[in-house]
């Protein structure tokens, strides 16, 4: 398996462009998360998916949108850049074990976008 | 807004010795996970412990967790240079899908 795979690993943005960042996953995994981490700082949620056609809204997705039509992709897409959007991006992907005692979502993380947008 | 904080921000130790990192979230959590960041790469899930769970062990990995103070501690014994990361723990909190809410990490340097 790939695992989570994401494209372009760089990115340079001109303010107003728009673009999407590519996020694939090939271990049938439901859930799907977009976060960001700028510097100095824990990863922030911007979007995720529980499943093909359902999204929602994580801590910061003002000037993101997403879609998740298949199981494997979830892009996501800046409409207008800002610089305030510089960062580096990370997808991630789960699935539940339900273990005895509870729950376990571990989840798998790719190796990143860094976007610059000037 | 951050729902864990974590302690130290930075931590310099010599091979061999065990490291220790804290960290404390706000809510009530379904479960604490840890993971592990090297530079410039994505994260790697290291342990995960559940909130009916006090003590797990994996490996030189020991974490604990105490929800009276909604705390949680890594603790890496004998630790190399190969460790050196930033580490960073995340809370699922309890009634969410499976959102992580992540800390503000600790930078672990371990030197030869």
């Amino acid at each position: 398996n790939a695992g989570v795979t994401q494209t372009p690993k760089f990115q340079v943005l001109k303010t107003g462009q728009s673009m999407t960042l590519q996020c694939a996953q090939d271990m049938n995994h439901e859930y799907m998360s977009w976060y960001r981490q700028d510097p100095g700082m824990g990863l922030r949620l911007i979007h995720y998916s529980v499943g093909a056609g359902i999204t929602d809204q994580g801590e910061v997705p003002n000037g993101y949108n997403v879609s998740r039509s298949t199981t494997e992709d979830f892009p996501l897409r800046l409409l207008s850049a800002a610089p305030s959007q510089t960062s580096v991006y990370f997808c991630a992907s789960s699935y539940t074990r339900h273990a005895r005692g509870g729950r376990t979502d571990t989840q798998y993380f790719g190796p990143g976008t860094r976007l610059t947008v000037l | 807004s951050q729902q864990g904080e974590e302690d130290p921000q930075a931590l310099s130790i010599q091979e061999g010795e065990n490291a220790t990192m804290n960290c404390s979230y706000k809510t009530s959590i379904n479960n604490l996970q840890w993971y592990r960041q090297n530079s410039g790469r994505g994260l790697v899930h290291l342990i995960l412990i559940r909130s009916n769970e006090r003590e797990k062990h994996s490996g030189r990995l020991r974490v604990t967790l105490d929800t009276s103070k909604k705390s949680s501690s890594l603790l890496i014994t004998a630790s190399r240079a190969a460790d050196t990361a930033s580490y960073f723990c995340a809370t699922v909190m309890s009634g969410s899908a499976r959102q992580l809410t992540f800390g503000s990490g600790t930078q672990l340097t371990v030197l030869p």
